[in-house]
Order: structure tokens, then C-alpha cells, then sequence
């Protein structure tokens, strides 16, 4: 069954960081493209960014609004894929999902961020 | 950045009604588009990829059609569950984007 897990959210000042992960099973990890999704409270979807598959090495992409504050990165061995999150701004408060790309298949549960004084 | 204009953002229907909603894409993204359903509380379910095709496990009255720039989500006869909140999404190009959402509310 595959099986997305996402931790690390929780409350954050502006201006700081917040490492999220995600924990795939179920499936081959290093086969897929894997993307985190974000909702902030009461409003659409946004597509945060992706890292590809082994296969394109892992490659990442980036929505304009939060390149070169957020990095995607995974943990091969441990089926871990992860959010790293700096120079945190209150617009970036929102459920943040990690999500499978087979046409969007399979998703997390989410993790909330929320970024606050 | 490719634009994905939903309409409309909301409606209202009943049991056994047919719903229709279209997702407007603003360049051509051949069939590269995904349909979500997202029930409060919850995580997105992909209903539909490819433009038309249904997800295994995806009842069939839901359905999806359309390529280039023009896409619809039909549901030919409203159920319960189905209220909820859909979203079309493009993979045609980065950035993806999401369409902004249509509420379908109980008449």
C-alpha cells in the first residue's frame, strides 16, 4: 500500500526556517517524481516545487514565489523526501502535502506551517 | 506561466444532477491536465488524468474531455460524497499550476 507521511510542521517566526519530510513506502521511491503541494487556510491549491526521479537525477523545480528560499531534497536509503524552508514569510502559512506524480495519485495526510510572531 | 481559469468558482445543485465544469487553460497544454476532488479536512483525490481518463477506483459517472486549451469535468448524476471542491491542474510545463476551484454546495 503506498503510503505517503509528512512531519515537521508547526509554528515559526518570520524570517525563520522549517525542515519538513515526507516518508514514502509502498512503493519504489527513487522511480518517481515526487512534488509538495501547499494550502493556505481556506484557499486553492499551490504547487510548491518537485524533485524528479533517480532517473533525472533527482533534478528539482521551483514555483517562482518561494525559489531560492525553499530547497527539495531526498534520503535515497531512508525514503525520505524533504522541504527545506528559509526566510519563512506569513504568506507561507498553509498545509503543505507531499504528493506522488503519477497524475497526482497518491498525497499525504499534510503537515500545517504556520508562520507567525 | 500557464494560467488555469476554473468556472464556475461555485454552484449549487442536487442529488442526481448533472454538474459540468470547465477548466480553461491560457496556452495550449495538449491533454496534459489533471482533475482533483478535496472534501473538507482532507487531501486532494485524483479523480481523473491524462484530460480524460479515470483514475482506477473513480466512479464512473465522473468523467473528462477536452485538449489544448479547453477542459471539462462532467458528473452525470450527483451523489452525497460528491459535494465537494474541485480543482484542474496542468503538467504541461513548469511551474504547474492549479486552477482556482469550484465549489459544488448542495442545493
Amino acid at each position: 500500500e503506498v503510503q505517503l507521511v509528512e512531519s515537521g510542521g508547526g509554528l515559526v517566526q518570520p524570517g525563520g526556517s522549517l525542515r519538513l519530510s515526507c516518508v514514502a513506502s509502498g512503493f519504489i521511491f527513487s522511480d518517481f517524481h515526487m512534488d509538495w503541494v501547499r494550502q493556505a487556510p481556506g484557499k486553492g491549491l499551490e504547487w510548491v516545487g518537485r524533485s524528479r526521479n533517480k532517473g533525472r537525477s533527482y533534478n528539482t523545480e521551483y514555483a517562482a514565489s518561494v525559489r531560492g528560499r525553499f530547497s527539495i531534497s531526498r534520503d535515497e536509503s531512508k525514503n525520505t523526501l524533504y522541504l527545506q524552508m528559509s526566510s519563512l514569510k506569513a504568506e507561507d502559512t498553509a498545509v503543505y502535502y507531499c504528493v506522488r506524480d503519477n497524475g497526482g495519485d497518491y498525497w499525504g495526510q499534510g503537515t500545517l506551517v504556520t508562520v507567525s510572531s | 506561466d500557464i494560467q488555469m481559469t476554473q468556472s464556475p468558482s461555485s454552484l449549487s445543485a442536487s442529488v442526481g444532477d448533472r454538474v459540468t465544469i470547465t477548466c480553461r487553460a491560457s496556452q495550449d497544454i495538449r491533454t496534459s491536465l489533471v482533475w482533483f476532488q478535496q472534501r473538507p479536512g482532507k487531501a486532494p483525490k485524483s479523480l481523473i488524468y491524462g484530460a480524460s481518463t479515470l483514475r482506477s477506483g473513480v466512479p464512473s459517472r465522473f468523467s473528462g474531455s477536452g485538449s489544448g486549451t479547453d477542459f471539462t469535468l462532467t458528473v452525470s448524476s450527483l451523489q452525497p460524497e460528491d459535494f465537494a471542491i474541485y480543482y484542474c491542474q496542468h503538467y504541461n510545463a513548469y511551474p504547474l499550476t492549479f486552477g482556482g476551484g469550484t465549489k459544488v454546495e448542495m442545493k
